[in-house]
C-alpha cells in the first residue's frame, strides 16, 4: 500500500519559536495533501489543502498566517507553525491523496506531536 | 451542518466476542462514508467506504459496515474480535469518494479484554 511519512514524529518547543513539519509520500506521487489537527479525545479537523504549486486552501478559522504551508514538490508537503504558543500544542497529520479529485484515497500519515513550552 | 456523531467515547469487548460501533451522519449531500482506525504510532488507516450499491459493505480485516439511510448511520461491525483491534476509531464522512474535505467523529476507543 501507499505509504506517507512524516517528520519529526515529535517535537518540544519553546513559545515564540517555529517548528517545520514535514509530510512525505514515498512511494506514490500525491497530487494533493491535507493537514489535519487533533485534539484529546476529539476528531480531527481539517486545518488545510495543498495542491502542488499552487497556495494552500484553508478552513475556515485556520490562520493562515500561522500555519504556512507550503507543497513544493509531488512527494512533500510541509507545514510551518509559526510563532508557536502553548495552545498550538496538538497532534498535527497529513494525508496524501495520489488520484485526482473523486477518485483513488487519502493515506494517512503517523502524525506528529507538538508539545510548546 | 454537516456532523459524524459517535455516541460511544470508549467500548470494551472480550475477545471472541461481536462488536458494533455505531456512527450517525448529518450531510446535505449524497454522503460518501469511512471508518478509519488509528494505532498509536501508526498513521489512519482506511477500513472500508461507502458511496453507492450494496449498504452492506465489507472491509479489510474482518469488518463490515452497514448504510442506512432511513437511520443516517453506518454502523461498524466484526463477528469476532481479536487483541489486536483494540485500537481508536474514527467514523468520517467526505464529498467524494477519495475522502475530500473529510469530517470526523470524536472517535469510539475499543478495548479488548482477554
Amino acid at each position: 500500500g501507499a505509504v506517507v511519512s512524516q517528520h519529526p514524529s515529535r517535537v518540544i518547543c519553546k513559545s515564540g519559536t517555529s517548528v517545520k513539519i514535514e509530510c512525505r509520500s514515498l512511494d506514490f506521487q500525491a497530487t494533493t495533501m491535507f493537514w489535519y489537527r487533533q485534539f484529546p479525545k476529539k476528531s480531527l479537523m481539517l486545518m488545510a489543502t495543498s495542491n502542488e504549486g499552487s497556495k494552500a486552501t484553508y478552513e475556515q478559522g485556520v490562520e493562515k498566517d500561522k500555519f504556512l504551508i507550503n507543497h513544493a514538490s509531488l512527494t512533500l508537503s510541509t507545514l510551518t507553525v509559526t510563532s508557536a504558543h502553548p495552545e498550538d500544542s496538538s497532534f498535527y497529520i497529513c494525508s496524501a491523496r495520489r488520484g485526482l479529485a473523486g477518485t483513488d484515497t487519502q493515506y494517512f500519515g503517523p502524525g506528529t506531536r507538538l508539545t510548546v513550552l | 451542518a454537516q456532523s459524524v456523531t459517535q455516541p460511544d467515547i470508549h467500548i470494551t469487548v472480550s475477545e471472541g466476542a461481536s462488536l458494533e460501533l455505531r456512527c450517525n451522519y448529518s450531510y446535505g449531500a449524497t454522503p460518501y462514508l469511512f471508518w478509519y482506525v488509528q494505532s498509536p504510532g501508526q498513521g489512519l488507516q482506511l477500513l472500508l467506504k461507502y458511496f453507492s450499491g450494496d449498504t452492506l459493505v465489507q472491509g479489510i480485516k474482518g469488518f463490515e459496515a452497514e448504510f442506512k439511510r432511513s437511520q443516517s448511520s453506518f454502523n461498524l461491525r466484526k463477528p469476532s474480535v481479536h487483541w489486536s483491534d483494540a485500537a481508536e476509531y474514527f467514523c468520517a464522512v467526505g464529498a467524494d469518494q477519495a475522502g475530500t474535505a473529510l469530517i470526523f467523529g470524536k472517535g469510539t476507543t475499543l478495548s479488548v479484554s482477554s
